[in-house]
């Protein structure tokens, strides 16, 4: 596997259930995000995490829940979610989040809440 | 607070004639310019970027844009467009002090048509 994974690429699930979206990068780099892209609207960071450190929050709803346990594997856990929150899921990756250093981005996870 | 506009949400254009993408940005300190470009069912992927020096930038795929402080844009061109440029086209933002903190504009579907 090369750049960045993740998996699975599509998910359906029902507002009472619990799920985790995986995302894996082969790059060495040191930085990973979370990206929630929605139909019409532009793309909404939603974690960013260093050194496997957690540097940013963006205001996210505490049914989404991120993990980082090295810095090649970044995990999104999802538990009572809303229709609303049906999006396409990209997680990125860089070598280094205090640079402007390109982010890497996987294929996505798209995500049907029903 | 930094944002970005994309005028148009669609581009029709026919194959080997020239595109010009419109972004403009809003920002009170300085920034890094970045564009991305997602092909279907794909992540997205670095074009280009701006971070210091000459203001027209060159790009993979045959893309420039060029920075104008004055006017707070950061256009894309390409003199020439293929079918395989059918995509959705990002503008993004960074504030030089938090560069990993990517600000989107909402994209700009490119067509192009026989």
């Amino acid at each position: 596997e090369t750049g960045v994974t993740q998996t699975p690429r599509h998910l359906v699930m029902g507002m009472t259930n619990k799920k985790s979206l995986k995302c894996e990068q082969h790059l060495g780099h040191n930085a990973m995000y979370w990206y929630k892209q929605s139909a019409k609207k532009p793309l909404e960071l939603m974690f960013v995490y260093s050194l496997e450190e957690r540097v940013e929050n963006n205001s996210v709803p505490s049914r989404f829940s991120p993990e980082c346990p090295n810095s090649s594997h970044l995990f999104l856990h999802l538990h009572t979610l809303q229709p609303e929150d049906s999006a396409l899921y990209l997680c990125a990756s860089s070598q280094d989040p205090n640079s402007p250093y390109e982010q890497y981005f996987g294929p996505g996870t798209r995500l049907t809440v029903t | 607070a930094q944002s970005v506009t994309q005028l148009d949400s669609q581009v029709p254009v026919f194959e080997e004639a020239p595109v010009e993408l419109r972004c403009n940005y809003s920002s009170s300190v300085s920034v890094y310019l970045f564009w991305y470009v997602q092909y279907p069912n794909q992540g997205l992927q670095l074009l280009l970027k701006y971070l210091s020096g000459s203001t027209l930038v060159k790009g993979i795929n045959g893309f420039e844009a060029e920075f104008n402080k004055s006017q707070t844009s950061f256009h894309l061109r390409k003199p020439s467009v293929h079918i395989s440029d059918t995509a959705e086209y990002f503008c993004a933002v960074t504030r030089m002090d938090s560069s990993y903190k990517l600000i989107f504009g909402s994209g700009t579907r490119l067509l192009v048509r026989p």
